[in-house]
């Protein structure tokens, strides 16, 4: 299957700073990525879903200021953790998909951020 | 509105135990994929199955198996003769299908079940 990376693959940072974490089709082209949260123990949560271009589309309850996401490229997306809390500190998942896909959805090993 | 339901929050059984795990749906649509991913400690999504809601024949993939009845709107997954290394935690999930019927959206993950396999 087609392979997606994330980088970095884990993050410690102080409250009040901002945090990136990329999400890499590495060979395919991907028109729409999708990011996840997982806290421990639970379920993973859609956040926002991406298409190469355009806006994000964020899911209810997931502060679209707080969690920027930019999609400027097909191979692409960035999630960007503004002001981060201790409260934020969570396994960050994203998926990608694609015609060259066949639409499948392939995720990526996911970020650990821990807020101190 | 979609929903996925794991009623078994956690599982433990012993190696070479057979062991199903459970997974109900919910969905308005006609055509939608059910999937199950495994997650080991280490984090990392590992894909077992996809299903379209077309396809109701059951399927087996060495010592793993899916019984997916839409009357009941289940989609179950049986591990026959654990093995240790089976200790993860497994996510149903559902997806309905875009446009074409051919591609699909965003996936809904279940609870998840936390399986441990004792040696």
């Amino acid at each position: 299957g087609a392979v997606v990376s994330q980088h970095p693959s884990w993050v410690i940072c102080k409250s009040g700073t901002s945090v990136k974490i990329e999400c890499r089709s590495l060979d395919f082209q991907a028109t729409t990525m999708f990011w996840y949260r997982q806290f421990p123990k639970q379920s993973l949560m859609l956040m926002a879903t991406s298409n190469e271009g355009s806006k994000a589309t964020y899911e209810q309850g997931v502060e679209k200021d707080k969690f920027l996401i930019n999609h400027a490229s097909l191979t692409l997306s960035t999630l960007t953790v503004t002001s981060a809390h201790p409260e934020d500190s969570s396994f960050y998942i994203c998926s990608a998909s694609g015609s060259e896909s066949g639409y499948e959805q392939f995720f990526g090993p996911g970020t650990r951020l821990t807020v101190l | 509105a979609q929903k996925v339901t794991q009623a078994q929050t956690e599982i433990s059984v012993v190696e070479k135990e057979d062991v199903t795990l459970d997974c109900v749906y919910e969905t308005r649509d006609t055509t939608y994929y059910l999937f199950w991913y495994k997650q080991p400690p280490s984090g990392e999504l590992v894909f077992l199955i996809r299903r379209n809601s077309f396809d109701e024949q059951n399927e087996i993939s060495g010592r793993y198996s899916w019984n997916f009845q839409k009357s009941t709107s289940s989609f179950n997954f049986t591990i026959t003769a654990s093995q240790v290394v089976d200790s993860a935690v497994y996510f149903c999930a559902l997806s309905e299908a875009l446009y074409m019927k051919t591609s699909y959206d965003k996936v809904i993950f279940g609870p998840g079940t936390s399986l441990s396999v004792i040696p």
